[in-house]
């Protein structure tokens, strides 16, 4: 049972648009959720984070916004750069055994110049 | 700071021979992890160790072993490698605090 589910394998957008990637979860325990960033032949690396206590986490040019109701987020880029091509990757953690991440499997996104 | 590395990059194994990536991490992390990522799987977790001394299975432990016999390094074994074990391996670590967790660059494993 995919607890993290990322529904588009793919997304194609045009650099300087809004990329949104979304993310659904089933485990109402979670309460902590995590974006990653990986590029071809590297370790994903750590983009941003959001609690559960918060609704919206801005980094530059990068926001993550949690829909607990709807255990739903999504990872926006806005502008989007070339740069940004790559896979990314929810992953979400609950407090209690919080020693484990669980990932969804993934999203690649393309950025068209 | 190297961070995490993974030793070897690559390897071409037949099937039912023995393996063992190794993991070291230069952070004084308390946390690391195995993963594998398969196409269209994501990142499955295989094992973990909290601590020096310390293993836990994961998702999808079978087949694998592993030791965290010093706090720097977290070492995967295959006792009998099978063509289902080809994957790209990643191992991570984090400190007991913040859940972010860092990443080697991988081992890409064939087994034929």
């Amino acid at each position: 049972d995919q607890q993290v589910k990322q529904n588009s394998p793919s997304l194609s957008v045009q650099e300087g648009r809004i990329s949104i990637l979304n993310c659904d979860y089933t485990n109402s325990m979670f309460d902590y959720f995590l974006w990653y960033k990986k590029y071809p032949a590297e370790g994903p690396t750590f983009l941003i984070s959001i609690s559960s206590i918060k609704d919206k986490n801005e980094d530059g040019r990068f926001t993550v916004f949690l829909n607990k109701s709807a255990k739903h987020l999504s990872l926006h880029i806005v502008p989007s750069q070339p740069g940004d091509s790559a896979v990314y990757f929810c992953a979400a953690q609950t407090n209690f055994g919080n020693e484990k991440l669980t990932f969804g499997t993934g999203t690649r996104l393309t950025i068209i110049p | 700071n190297a961070g995490v590395t993974q030793t070897p990059k690559f390897r071409v194994l037949k099937t039912g021979q023995s393996m063992t990536l190794l993991c070291a991490q230069d952070m004084n992390h308390e946390y690391m992890y195995w993963y594998r990522q398969d196409p269209g799987m994501g990142l499955r977790l295989i094992h973990y160790s909290v601590g020096e001394g310390t293993t836990a299975k994961g998702e999808v432990p079978d087949g694998y072993n592993v030791s965290r016999l010093k706090k720097q390094n977290f070492l995967l074994g295959l006792e009998s490698a099978a063509p289902s074990q080809t994957s790209v391996y990643f191992c991570a670590s984090r400190t007991g605090g913040p859940y972010e967790q860092y990443f080697g660059p991988g081992t890409r494993l064939t087994v034929t």
